[in-house]
């Protein structure tokens, strides 16, 4: 049973680009949240999507959206990057009542 | 919202030697508390869960205890072993009466480095 996979694994951009990271869930899971890890820090909640909308969100502006497709995967798009996005971002997912599972992460540096 | 405190700065501990990371917290009422560990180029995994206070949740060999009256979730080990070398992040759920199913929040995250 695969877990949460990510994609890319790395991923380099510069300043006012674009970026989509994808996430598909562990096989069952219907909830994904995404986080943010900067260098040296603990993870920072993004948001959560279940049912394909954005369920909860964290102290994040609008250039962070994601999306979350009928078969529970998930993307996060981040719109103009600026240096300070440079981090691994990770996504988890869950069903219902249960403890959240992590993906390995996507590490994404912004020059 | 709920937060926590981890002790900050690096770990470095011999083979077979105890282990403490403190960590404490503030929150609205009694909410589930967590130890996660981040292996070098992984993601984290949880490591440990208490749910209620005086709990005790342990995991290959590290505990932790709920402690109310002094808000702390503190991580201890008897013996480490180099495979314990690993970043472990305290988390509780962010807002009040939250459970582990929505946002967390984390600490800053504690560097554990074991030598032979």
């Amino acid at each position: 049973d695969a877990g949460v996979t990510q994609s890319p694994t790395h991923l380099i951009k510069t300043r006012g680009q674009q970026v989509t990271l994808r996430c598909s869930p562990k096989s069952g899971h219907d909830t994904v949240s995404w986080y943010q890890q900067a260098l040296g820090q603990g993870p920072q909640f993004i948001f959560q999507y279940y049912e394909e909308e954005e369920r909860q969100r964290g102290n994040f502006p609008d250039r962070f959206s994601g999306h979350q497709f009928p078969n529970y995967s998930s993307e996060l798009n981040v719109n103009a990057l600026l240096l300070g996005d440079s981090a691994l971002y990770l996504c988890a997912s869950r069903v219902q009542a249960s403890e959240q599972f992590f993906g390995p992460g996507t590490r994404l540096t912004v020059l | 919202g709920n937060s926590v405190t981890q002790m900050e700065g690096p770990v470095t501990l011999s083979e077979e030697a105890f282990l403490t990371i403190n960590c404490t917290y503030t929150a609205t009422g009694y909410p589930s508390l967590f130890w996660y560990v981040q292996y070098p180029g992984e993601g984290l995994q949880l490591l440990l869960k208490a749910t209620k206070a005086d709990d005790k949740g342990s995991n290959k060999g590290f505990e932790a205890t709920y402690r109310k009256e002094t808000t702390s979730f503190h991580l201890e080990k008897g013996s480490v072993q180099v495979s314990d070398s690993a970043v472990y992040f305290c988390a509780l759920p962010a807002n009040a009466g939250g459970t582990s199913y929505g946002k967390l929040t984390f600490g800053q995250g504690t560097i554990l480095t074991v030598h032979p």
